[in-house]
């Protein structure tokens, strides 16, 4: 049973260059959550895909957005990058509009020079 | 807004030691609490989860933890710790029927063989 995949593993952009990360949830799952997570930080949430639709967002600009496919995976966007987006970047799927227990991915360590 | 609050950001115990971390949650309504572990080199993994009902919760690997409401609490214990247990712990709530989960900064565990 293949558990949350990320890709890639590592990426270094340059400021004000765009990204997109992606999201293969866990078999089953249909529901999609981003979250940053700074060093020495606990996980910020970004925002929650259900059905194709953001459903909730954190308190991120919107230079960051994202999108889900009809499979399920997702796509995280930043556009405009700086130098404080550095960062790991994790992906959770659950499953249900009242999935509250989340299965991690490993994350996508962005490093914005 | 909501918040979570760990109390120690590092705790270093010897083996057979036993364990409580602190985990204090600022929201009005009603919550689901979970306690997630990031051991070395591994994905954020979930430990235990309180929903409703019995306010002694137990996880996985003899963790425990308690809710308690009017203290807007919920602890995580372990009788008696093991090198294993090395990780990093985060507490973390959402709000029942919310979408957004928010993470505690986190508490570094090492434990002395």
């Amino acid at each position: 049973d293949a558990g949350v995949t990320q890709s890639p593993t590592h990426l270094i952009k340059t400021r004000g260059q765009q990204v997109t990360l992606r999201c293969s949830p866990k078999s089953g799952h249909d529901t999609v959550s981003w979250y940053q997570q700074a060093l020495g930080q606990g996980p910020q949430f970004i925002f929650q895909y259900y059905e194709e639709e953001e459903r909730q967002r954190g308190n991120f600009p919107d230079r960051f957005s994202g999108h889900q496919f009809p499979n399920y995976s997702s796509e995280l966007n930043v556009n405009a990058l700086l130098l404080g987006d550095s960062a790991l970047y994790l992906c959770a799927s659950s499953l249900g509009s009242g999935g509250y227990e989340q299965y991690f991915g490993p994350g996508t360590r962005l490093t914005v020079t | 807004a909501q918040s979570v609050s760990q109390h120690n950001h590092h705790v270093i115990l010897s083996e057979a030691a036993s364990l409580e971390l602190g985990c204090n949650y600022s929201y009005g309504g009603t919550v689901n609490l979970f306690w997630y572990v990031q051991y070395p080199g591994q994905h954020l993994q979930l430990l235990l989860k309180y929903f409703s009902g019995d306010p002694l919760v137990k996880g996985i690997k003899g963790f425990e933890a308690e809710f308690i409401k009017s203290k807007f609490s919920f602890n995580l214990r372990k009788p008696s710790v093991q090198w294993s247990d090395t990780a990093e712990y985060f507490c973390a709530v959402i709000a029942t029927g919310g979408f957004k989960t928010i993470f505690g900064a986190g508490t570094r565990l090492f434990v002395k063989a």
